[in-house]
């Protein structure tokens, strides 16, 4: 079964709205979660690295005040999208390592800002 | 930053048929993986692989690090080996963070 798990699915919202998505290590403790962003027939991008009990380090050209992100708990890292706009809209990927090598990714969250 | 490159870009194979999948990479790396990504958007992690060659199952995999380059191999394809496979590496340690390569298409036909 999975071994993280992200919600929502998917999610339909109005521009200048805040969405969050949720991602959870379900049977190991994750220091450090990845989220990513992928349009439609396109690569995986990283936007950030999600650190628990520290801030989150971000990729160039990613803003941090526009998608935030918690890493509150050794299980659970969330990613905020702040005042949404229809260029936000994507599939957004979270993933965290389990072991060495050992990657997992939540199916992710398909975002339509309308 | 490393750069990923994956060839080719699209592969329709008839299902039985066996192929190879490429990944070069720009630089020196300590970690490689390949994904696979299904026609729904989960991906798999297949292998990790910075260097040496694994096997699992119909799929095996192969690291030249000297030569900056990786293989996936299939084996009889199943029409369930469709969607999109993904090589990414890393500089920084084994559970790094990724650079991805955009992708090879492969579409399995019955």
């Amino acid at each position: 079964g999975a071994v993280v798990s992200q919600h929502p699915s998917w999610v339909i919202c109005k521009s200048g709205t805040s969405v969050k998505i949720e991602c959870r290590s379900l049977d190991f403790q994750a220091t450090t979660m990845f989220w990513y962003r992928q349009f439609p027939k396109q690569s995986l991008m990283l936007m950030a690295t999600s650190n628990e009990g520290s801030k989150a380090t971000y990729e160039q050209g990613v803003e941090k005040d526009k998608f935030l992100i918690n890493h509150a708990s050794l299980t659970l890292s969330t990613l905020t999208v702040t005042s949404a706009h229809p260029e936000d809209s994507s599939f957004y990927i979270c993933s965290a390592p389990r072991t060495i090598g050992d990657l997992h990714f939540g199916n992710g969250t398909r975002l339509t800002v309308t | 930053g490393i750069q990923v490159e994956q060839s080719p870009p699209d592969l329709i194979l008839q299902e039985g048929a066996n192929s190879t999948l490429r990944c070069n990479f720009s630089d020196s790396v300590n970690n490689l993986q390949w994904f696979h990504q299904n026609p729904w958007g989960q991906l798999i992690n297949l292998f990790y692989i910075p260097s040496g060659t694994k096997q699992n199952g119909r799929l095996s995999a192969t690291t030249v690090a000297t030569e900056r380059y990786s293989l996936l191999y299939i084996s009889s394809s199943q029409t369930t080996d469709s969607g999109v496979y993904f090589c990414a590496v890393g500089v920084t340690g084994a559970n790094s963070k990724l650079t991805f390569g955009k992708g090879i298409t492969l579409s399995v036909r019955p």
